[in-house]
């Protein structure tokens, strides 16, 4: 009982290096998001994709692209790693049925730029 | 800009209390309102979701609405130390988006 897989769990960058974060969900989910958690910010939605072939921008997609690779996976790209990158992301994923359905949460990566 | 505000606390009760964590939403065409769970170091747990006014009760927790103030809360009756936990709001905009609050940290003390 997977649910929401994210990795790596932890990673330690350069500044300039770029970074593929991957998530996979097997709950036959349609829509899927990448968020970071800052101290004090709480959580801010990065991208998301509501079905699979589309993808949009969140409250905070500078310096971020995404890839909805198929209805499980959907990726996080760093092309150039900056300080202010460092936090903790999470991917999460919802069914299809309107605002009443949870996200549901993977166990996050914890990413430092140094 | 629509806002979900939380008081970030610490909310720090005693074992067995009640303890009542409170949320102010801005959009007043959200319909949907969930409470999360965020133990330290771990990823937000769905534990509670509720979509019409008044109180919905799961065991130890009650979530309560008021649409007509933007006011959604979360009690926590018999308070047990492993409640000890982040506690996040969030609040659906439009069909597929949620903004979360910047949560409450519940401290429950024996």
């Amino acid at each position: 009982n997977a649910g929401v897989t994210q990795t790596p769990k932890f990673q330690v960058l350069k500044t300039g290096q770029s970074m593929t974060l991957q998530c996979a969900q097997d709950m036959n989910h349609n829509s899927m998001y990448w968020y970071r958690q800052d101290p004090g910010m709480g959580l801010r939605l990065i991208y998301y994709s509501a079905s699979e072939g589309t993808t949009d921008k969140g409250e905070v997609p500078n310096g971020y692209n995404v890839s909805r690779l198929n209805k499980r996976e959907f990726s996080l790209r760093l092309e150039s790693a900056a300080p202010s990158q460092t936090s903790v992301y999470f991917c999460a994923s919802k069914r299809t049925g309107g605002s009443n359905q949870p996200q549901h949460f993977g166990d996050g990566t914890r990413l430092s730029i140094l | 800009q629509k806002e979900v505000e939380q008081n970030s606390g610490p909310l720090s009760v005693p074992e067995g209390a009640i303890a009542s964590l409170n949320c102010t939403y801005s959009d007043r065409g959200s319909q949907s309102f969930f409470w999360y769970r965020q133990y330290s170091g771990k990823s937000p747990e769905l534990i509670m979701f509720i979509y019409s006014n008044g109180d919905k009760e799961d065991g130890r927790f009650t979530a309560q609405l008021n649409k007509a103030s933007q006011y959604v809360s979360l009690l926590i009756r018999d308070s047990q130390p492993s409640d000890s936990a982040t506690y996040l709001c969030a609040v659906n905009i439009g069909t597929d988006k949620l903004i979360f609050g910047t949560g409450t940290r519940l401290q429950v003390f024996p």
